[in-house]
């Protein structure tokens, strides 16, 4: 089954510490994006990138950082530089021509302690 | 500056009867519209979609309208069901950059 995948599912970071999410997905697509969701507000765009080794900032991409060495792969690295960095994140994916928007990873909460 | 809106954080329904959910945006390069559901915890799933050079598409018990005049989209559930309960949001893809921007969401909730 072809499909997104995102790990760990729950991810708690000490303040100062960076940490990565991993994407990956299996469904041929080029474009990947990574959202943020906080309560009250709708997905906020964090980077995007339409093809392999190259990448976008979206609208709130300080204090993150990708990557985007295969097709397959598109992690998220929250730097100790994102002052507000609990929050639930989404990867989703876009094959080209397609209209059905993006198909979506299940997400990873990420919770500063 | 949000350009998607959903100004109904959460809307309750009992079983059988209409949900409505409503969506605005700003931006007149938006040329197509998605509705997504989502459950806790999960990511958002593609219900229904709706091209700016239509009015109505529909399917099943979904059915999205768009006012391009009014730059206002509405998704319209019948009948209602308690697994509907979800949040849905609404998107809008700007053609020129690719991208798509959602709205905020609305809880909706279907009483038994």
């Amino acid at each position: 089954d072809g499909g997104i995948t995102q790990s760990p599912k729950y991810l708690f970071r000490k303040e100062g510490q960076n940490v990565t999410l991993s994407c990956e997905q299996n469904l041929n697509h080029d474009a990947m994006y990574w959202y943020r969701q906080d309560p009250g507000q709708g997905l906020r765009l964090i980077y995007y990138s339409q093809i392999v080794n190259d990448f976008q900032k979206g609208d709130i991409a300080e204090g993150y950082s990708v990557s985007r060495e295969k097709k397959e792969s598109f992690p998220l690295t929250v730097t100790s530089a994102q002052k507000n960095p609990t929050a639930f994140y989404l990867c989703a994916s876009r094959g080209q021509g397609s209209n059905y928007g993006y198909t979506f990873g299940s997400g990873t909460r990420l919770t500063v302690v | 500056d949000q350009q998607v809106k959903q100004n109904s954080p959460s809307l309750s329904v009992q079983e059988g009867r209409i949900s409505i959910l409503n969506c605005d945006y700003t931006n007149s390069m938006f040329d197509y519209f998605l509705w997504y559901k989502k459950y806790p915890a999960e990511g958002p799933t593609f219900l229904i979609s709706i091209s700016s050079i239509k009015d109505k598409n529909e399917d099943g018990r979904f059915t999205v309208f768009l006012n391009k005049s009014a730059k206002h989209l509405s998704l319209h559930i019948v009948p209602s069901q308690p697994g509907d309960s979800a949040v849905y949001f609404c998107a809008a893809r700007d053609y020129n950059f690719n991208k798509f921007y959602f709205g905020s969401g609305t809880k909706l909730n279907v009483k038994p």
